[in-house]
């Protein structure tokens, strides 16, 4: 059974400190993408990944927030430093084609405080 | 304004209820749209994916889409207390894999 994996799946810390999320993508998928999902903003596109290159991180405060994909079979976002407006549910998901479905891992529940 | 709107909720029903959902969209270039669930504490899964106008059916489940109203509907015959969780509408418009998602309704079915 094919699954998208994260961990850690919970993750409480101080600000300042750094926080750093890691996702294993479906085997063979080549797209994965990261998403934050609050209440207030619902889920919210952070970064996506094609063959490991970045397509669009545009959703990413880009001063704190670093996404990468050393190899095909692991994605990491990393937060430096935490604040307390950073928590939030993140989720990765893979995909196989442009144009095909996202599969959600469990997601990373992250609490800053 | 949202590219993507969709009512937040909560719907409640009763078991055995049909339920619909909806979301309307502004990008005429939408082409792909999904349906995820999502319960609590765990991440959205897919449910339906249709692609640009028609009905798909899949067992209780009826995804539609109108292009010509930029709306599409998901519908639950027979709802069950197992289907309670938050419905969020999806759509992409082909040309990139980025997914533009709805808010999500909250629906809750009770006994």
């Amino acid at each position: 059974d094919a699954r998208v994996t994260q961990t850690p799946r919970h993750k409480v810390t101080e600000m300042g400190q750094e926080v750093t999320m890691r996702c294993q993508p479906i085997l063979g998928h080549n797209t994965v993408f990261w998403y934050r999902q609050t209440m207030m903003q619902g889920l919210e596109l952070l970064a996506y990944f094609r063959n490991r290159a970045p397509l669009d991180d545009s959703g990413m405060p880009k001063d704190r927030f670093s996404a990468e994909m050393p190899d095909a079979t692991l994605a990491t976002l990393k937060i430096q430093p935490s604040e307390p407006r950073d928590s939030a549910v993140y989720f990765c998901a893979s995909g196989a084609r442009t144009t095909d479905t996202q599969y959600f891992g469990p997601g990373t529940r992250l609490t800053v405080l | 304004q949202k590219e993507v709107e969709q009512d937040p909720g909560p719907l409640s029903v009763p078991e055995g209820a049909i339920v619909s959902l909806n979301c309307t969209y502004s990008n005429s270039a939408f082409q792909y749209f999904m349906w995820y669930r999502q319960y609590s504490r765990k991440g959205p899964e897919l449910l339906m994916y249709t692609y640009s106008s028609g009905n798909k059916e899949d067992g209780r489940f009826t995804a539609q889409v109108d292009k010509s109203s930029k709306y599409i509907s998901l519908f639950i015959r027979d709802s069950q207390p197992s289907d309670s969780a938050t419905y969020l509408c999806a759509m992409n418009t082909g040309t990139a894999s980025k997914l533009t998602f709805g808010t999500g309704t909250r629906l809750q079915v009770t006994l």
